[in-house]
């Protein structure tokens, strides 16, 4: 979706290094989810975020909304080997759509 | 709990045939989707289903239809496949506050 801007487009870190994935919008956001995939493989539902401010962490993964509800970020902290895959962010702009950025390849070095 | 179910989940066509894919929530949600899947493209949205009985088009509808046959299943119809439709194609339901996909359907036109 030109709608939603993920960054960077691709990313490898160390094994144990922390990384950052950006998901901006062009518009305000109703909601905002942050899914993961593995290659060739459906997609895992990691969170979903409403509220401006809002910050929700699923095990080493952290996921904040800001408070303008245009921007999310996702935060891997000490990165292992199973984080690595396709990080999606979806956004609901409140039209019933439910649109995606990119994507952003996350490669895991042992 | 099968959740989304889509079939089937490989398939290949000639130019100019057609085939549908299918696709069944047993969640009671009300919003469907399907998207197709392109390397370094993220989910573009072919068509949603706000709820049963309603259809619209979503980024990348051209050469593709739609039927939401009633609340659980919302196919997807390729009338006269092309090569530009090879891609991995998935369906989704939605009930605000999780998206949940099916495991998707790997299309190749020859």
């Amino acid at each position: 979706s030109q709608e939603l801007e993920q960054s960077p487009q691709s990313l490898i870190v160390q094994e144990g290094k922390n990384l950052t994935i950006n998901c901006t919008s062009s518009k305000t956001l109703y909601g905002l989810y942050w899914y993961k995939q593995k290659y060739g493989e459906g997609l895992i539902f990691l969170m979903m975020l409403q509220k401006g401010g809002e910050e929700k962490s699923h095990e080493k993964i952290t996921a904040k909304l800001d408070e303008k509800k245009q921007q999310s970020s996702l935060h891997i902290t000490a990165s292992q080997p199973s984080h690595a895959g396709i990080y999606l962010c979806g956004a609901d702009f409140n039209d019933y759509k439910l649109s995606f950025g990119a994507g952003t390849t996350v490669t895991v070095r042992a | 709990n099968a959740g989304v179910t889509q079939t089937p989940k490989f398939q290949v066509l000639k130019t100019g045939q057609s085939m549908t894919l299918q696709c069944a929530q047993d969640m009671n949600h009300n919003s469907m989707y399907w998207y197709r899947q392109d390397p370094g493209m993220g989910l573009r949205l072919i068509y949603y289903s706000a709820s049963e009985g309603t259809t619209d088009k979503g980024e990348v509808p051209n050469g593709y239809n739609v039927s939401r046959l009633n609340k659980r299943e919302f196919s997807l119809r390729l009338e006269s496949a092309a090569p530009s439709q090879t891609s991995v194609y998935f369906c989704a339901s939605n009930r605000q506050a999780e998206a949940f996909f099916g495991q998707g359907t790997r299309l190749t036109v020859v």
